[in-house]
Protein backbone atom coordinates (compact mmCIF):
# COMPACT_ATOMS: atom_id res chain seq x y z
CA UNK A 1 0.00 0.00 0.00
CA UNK A 2 1.59 3.46 -1.32
CA UNK A 3 1.97 5.88 2.02
CA UNK A 4 2.86 9.50 1.96
CA UNK A 5 3.22 11.24 5.35
CA UNK A 6 4.07 14.61 5.95
CA UNK A 7 5.44 16.20 8.49
CA UNK A 8 6.90 19.59 9.37
CA UNK A 9 4.24 21.97 9.69
CA UNK A 10 3.56 24.45 11.83
CA UNK A 11 2.89 28.15 12.86
CA UNK A 12 5.44 30.55 11.90
CA UNK A 13 5.86 34.09 11.67
CA UNK A 14 6.56 36.07 8.05
CA UNK A 15 9.90 36.05 6.93
CA UNK A 16 10.97 33.07 8.45
CA UNK A 17 11.87 28.95 6.95
CA UNK A 18 9.85 26.03 7.63
CA UNK A 19 11.21 22.86 6.04
CA UNK A 20 8.42 20.06 4.86
CA UNK A 21 9.66 15.94 5.20
CA UNK A 22 7.39 13.18 3.47
CA UNK A 23 7.56 9.84 4.63
CA UNK A 24 7.28 7.74 1.45
CA UNK A 25 6.63 3.73 1.35
CA UNK A 26 4.86 0.96 -0.76
CA UNK A 27 6.74 1.81 -4.11
CA UNK A 28 9.70 2.26 -5.31
CA UNK A 29 10.87 5.98 -4.88
CA UNK A 30 13.39 6.38 -6.98
CA UNK A 31 11.26 5.28 -9.94
CA UNK A 32 8.50 8.06 -9.90
CA UNK A 33 8.78 11.74 -9.78
CA UNK A 34 7.57 13.80 -6.55
CA UNK A 35 5.60 16.84 -6.15
CA UNK A 36 4.43 19.54 -3.27
CA UNK A 37 0.78 20.69 -3.94
CA UNK A 38 -0.70 23.14 -1.64
CA UNK A 39 -4.21 24.03 -0.77
CA UNK A 40 -5.30 27.43 0.98
CA UNK A 41 -8.15 27.03 3.50
CA UNK A 42 -11.05 26.55 1.23
CA UNK A 43 -9.31 27.61 -1.82
CA UNK A 44 -8.35 25.32 -5.03
CA UNK A 45 -5.01 23.24 -5.77
CA UNK A 46 -1.86 24.49 -6.62
CA UNK A 47 0.89 22.55 -7.64
CA UNK A 48 3.80 24.49 -5.96
CA UNK A 49 7.04 21.92 -7.23
CA UNK A 50 8.13 18.48 -8.47
CA UNK A 51 11.26 16.99 -8.77
CA UNK A 52 12.32 14.26 -11.28
CA UNK A 53 13.28 10.69 -10.05
CA UNK A 54 17.15 11.61 -9.46
CA UNK A 55 16.58 14.69 -8.48
CA UNK A 56 18.11 15.94 -12.24
CA UNK A 57 14.89 18.27 -13.02
CA UNK A 58 13.04 20.42 -10.74
CA UNK A 59 10.16 22.83 -11.30
CA UNK A 60 8.42 25.95 -9.18
CA UNK A 61 5.65 27.68 -9.44
CA UNK A 62 6.05 31.55 -10.00
CA UNK A 63 4.26 32.15 -6.95
CA UNK A 64 7.05 30.22 -4.79
CA UNK A 65 9.92 30.42 -7.22
CA UNK A 66 13.52 31.94 -5.96
CA UNK A 67 12.12 31.64 -1.99
CA UNK A 68 11.19 27.23 -1.87
CA UNK A 69 13.62 24.52 -2.95
CA UNK A 70 12.57 20.91 -3.30
CA UNK A 71 14.71 18.10 -2.69
CA UNK A 72 14.40 14.22 -2.16
CA UNK A 73 16.59 11.55 -1.18
CA UNK A 74 15.90 8.38 -2.61
CA UNK A 75 18.39 6.52 0.02
CA UNK A 76 15.69 7.19 2.63
CA UNK A 77 12.62 7.35 0.52
CA UNK A 78 12.15 11.07 1.41
CA UNK A 79 11.31 14.27 -0.12
CA UNK A 80 11.59 17.44 1.33
CA UNK A 81 10.33 21.06 0.75
CA UNK A 82 12.50 23.79 2.26
CA UNK A 83 10.57 26.92 2.38
CA UNK A 84 12.14 30.49 2.60
CA UNK A 85 10.97 34.12 3.33
CA UNK A 86 7.40 32.82 4.17
CA UNK A 87 4.72 35.02 3.27
CA UNK A 88 1.62 34.51 4.69
CA UNK A 89 -0.24 34.04 1.47
CA UNK A 90 1.75 30.43 1.76
CA UNK A 91 -0.94 29.41 4.73
CA UNK A 92 -2.08 26.54 3.12
CA UNK A 93 -1.98 22.26 3.64
CA UNK A 94 0.53 20.82 1.64
CA UNK A 95 0.03 17.62 -0.04
CA UNK A 96 2.91 15.52 -0.83
CA UNK A 97 1.91 14.05 -3.83
CA UNK A 98 3.53 10.85 -6.20
CA UNK A 99 3.68 11.28 -9.70
CA UNK A 100 3.01 7.98 -12.03
CA UNK A 101 5.89 9.13 -14.72
CA UNK A 102 9.57 9.66 -14.18
CA UNK A 103 9.03 13.16 -15.56
CA UNK A 104 8.14 16.46 -13.79
CA UNK A 105 5.02 16.49 -16.79
CA UNK A 106 3.07 13.66 -14.40
CA UNK A 107 -0.45 12.93 -12.75
CA UNK A 108 -0.61 12.69 -9.67
CA UNK A 109 -1.59 8.95 -8.61
CA UNK A 110 -1.50 9.17 -4.71
CA UNK A 111 -1.32 12.03 -2.16
CA UNK A 112 -0.34 11.93 1.50
CA UNK A 113 -2.86 13.91 3.94
CA UNK A 114 -1.35 17.18 4.29
CA UNK A 115 0.45 19.10 6.26
CA UNK A 116 -0.59 22.63 7.84
CA UNK A 117 1.51 25.38 7.05
CA UNK A 118 0.23 28.92 8.89
CA UNK A 119 2.33 31.97 8.31
CA UNK A 120 0.95 34.61 10.47
CA UNK A 121 2.63 37.42 12.81
CA UNK B 1 0.54 29.28 -18.24
CA UNK B 2 -2.50 26.99 -19.24
CA UNK B 3 -5.40 27.98 -17.94
CA UNK B 4 -7.77 25.46 -17.70
CA UNK B 5 -11.86 27.09 -16.75
CA UNK B 6 -14.18 24.53 -15.21
CA UNK B 7 -17.96 24.55 -15.62
CA UNK B 8 -20.45 25.01 -13.73
CA UNK B 9 -19.34 25.77 -10.34
CA UNK B 10 -21.78 24.27 -8.81
CA UNK B 11 -23.65 21.55 -9.73
CA UNK B 12 -27.31 20.20 -7.96
CA UNK B 13 -28.44 16.78 -9.01
CA UNK B 14 -30.63 14.24 -8.05
CA UNK B 15 -29.03 10.32 -6.94
CA UNK B 16 -28.89 8.61 -10.35
CA UNK B 17 -28.95 11.46 -12.61
CA UNK B 18 -26.77 11.79 -15.63
CA UNK B 19 -23.87 14.19 -15.03
CA UNK B 20 -21.15 16.14 -17.47
CA UNK B 21 -18.80 18.64 -15.92
CA UNK B 22 -16.72 21.10 -18.61
CA UNK B 23 -12.87 22.01 -18.28
CA UNK B 24 -11.68 24.38 -21.29
CA UNK B 25 -7.87 24.99 -21.43
CA UNK B 26 -6.44 28.19 -22.32
CA UNK B 27 -4.01 26.16 -24.96
CA UNK B 28 -4.22 23.05 -26.37
CA UNK B 29 -3.06 20.12 -24.11
CA UNK B 30 -3.50 17.31 -26.08
CA UNK B 31 -4.90 14.51 -23.85
CA UNK B 32 -2.75 15.64 -20.66
CA UNK B 33 -5.05 15.89 -19.07
CA UNK B 34 -6.59 14.44 -15.34
CA UNK B 35 -9.71 14.81 -13.35
CA UNK B 36 -10.07 14.37 -9.50
CA UNK B 37 -12.17 14.17 -6.45
CA UNK B 38 -12.05 16.11 -3.42
CA UNK B 39 -14.87 14.81 -0.89
CA UNK B 40 -14.87 16.88 2.21
CA UNK B 41 -12.14 16.47 4.79
CA UNK B 42 -10.78 14.40 2.25
CA UNK B 43 -6.90 14.74 0.17
CA UNK B 44 -7.77 14.30 -4.15
CA UNK B 45 -7.75 11.36 -5.60
CA UNK B 46 -7.12 10.13 -9.20
CA UNK B 47 -9.92 9.93 -11.56
CA UNK B 48 -8.89 9.71 -14.63
CA UNK B 49 -6.15 10.20 -16.78
CA UNK B 50 -5.07 10.98 -20.58
CA UNK B 51 -8.58 12.84 -20.99
CA UNK B 52 -10.04 9.46 -20.43
CA UNK B 53 -8.84 6.77 -19.04
CA UNK B 54 -9.86 5.68 -15.63
CA UNK B 55 -7.34 5.32 -12.81
CA UNK B 56 -7.16 1.68 -10.57
CA UNK B 57 -10.30 1.17 -8.69
CA UNK B 58 -12.40 3.84 -10.05
CA UNK B 59 -16.12 3.02 -10.86
CA UNK B 60 -17.08 2.49 -14.53
CA UNK B 61 -19.93 5.25 -14.16
CA UNK B 62 -17.12 7.68 -13.99
CA UNK B 63 -15.59 8.54 -17.63
CA UNK B 64 -13.90 11.44 -19.06
CA UNK B 65 -13.65 12.62 -22.97
CA UNK B 66 -12.26 14.97 -24.92
CA UNK B 67 -8.78 16.70 -26.38
CA UNK B 68 -6.96 19.69 -27.15
CA UNK B 69 -8.90 22.46 -25.13
CA UNK B 70 -12.08 21.07 -24.66
CA UNK B 71 -12.51 18.29 -22.03
CA UNK B 72 -15.29 16.46 -19.97
CA UNK B 73 -15.97 14.27 -16.87
CA UNK B 74 -19.25 12.34 -17.24
CA UNK B 75 -20.62 10.62 -14.15
CA UNK B 76 -23.70 8.02 -14.95
CA UNK B 77 -25.94 7.67 -12.62
CA UNK B 78 -25.21 10.01 -10.03
CA UNK B 79 -24.49 7.85 -6.06
CA UNK B 80 -24.42 10.10 -2.64
CA UNK B 81 -21.26 9.05 -2.17
CA UNK B 82 -20.02 11.03 -5.32
CA UNK B 83 -20.55 14.57 -3.52
CA UNK B 84 -17.72 16.16 -3.62
CA UNK B 85 -15.47 18.58 -5.56
CA UNK B 86 -14.04 17.90 -8.83
CA UNK B 87 -10.75 19.63 -10.40
CA UNK B 88 -9.44 18.67 -13.82
CA UNK B 89 -5.33 19.45 -14.00
CA UNK B 90 -3.31 19.32 -17.43
CA UNK B 91 0.40 18.52 -17.19
CA UNK B 92 1.26 19.26 -20.89
CA UNK B 93 2.94 22.16 -19.68
CA UNK B 94 4.65 23.26 -16.56
CA UNK B 95 3.34 25.01 -14.30
CA UNK B 96 1.13 21.85 -14.07
CA UNK B 97 -2.17 23.63 -13.25
CA UNK B 98 -5.75 23.05 -11.83
CA UNK B 99 -9.03 24.22 -12.22
CA UNK B 100 -11.22 25.87 -10.01
CA UNK B 101 -13.36 23.11 -9.37
CA UNK B 102 -17.01 22.13 -9.64
CA UNK B 103 -18.79 21.49 -6.64
CA UNK B 104 -21.32 18.75 -7.04
CA UNK B 105 -23.94 18.62 -4.76
CA UNK B 106 -27.10 15.79 -4.00
CA UNK B 107 -30.02 17.70 -4.38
Amino acid sequence: EVQLVESGGGLVQPGRSLRLSCAASGFTFDDYAMHWVRQAPGKGLECVSGISLNGGTTAYADSVKGRFTISRDNAKNSLYLQMNSLREEDTALYYCVKGNDISIWSVFDYWGQGALVTVSS
Amino acid sequence: DRVLTQSPATLSVSPGERVTLSCRASQSIGRHLAWYQQKPGQSPRLLIYGASTRATGIPTRFSGGGSGTEFTLTVTSLQSEDLALYYCQQYDHWPLTFGGGTKVEIK
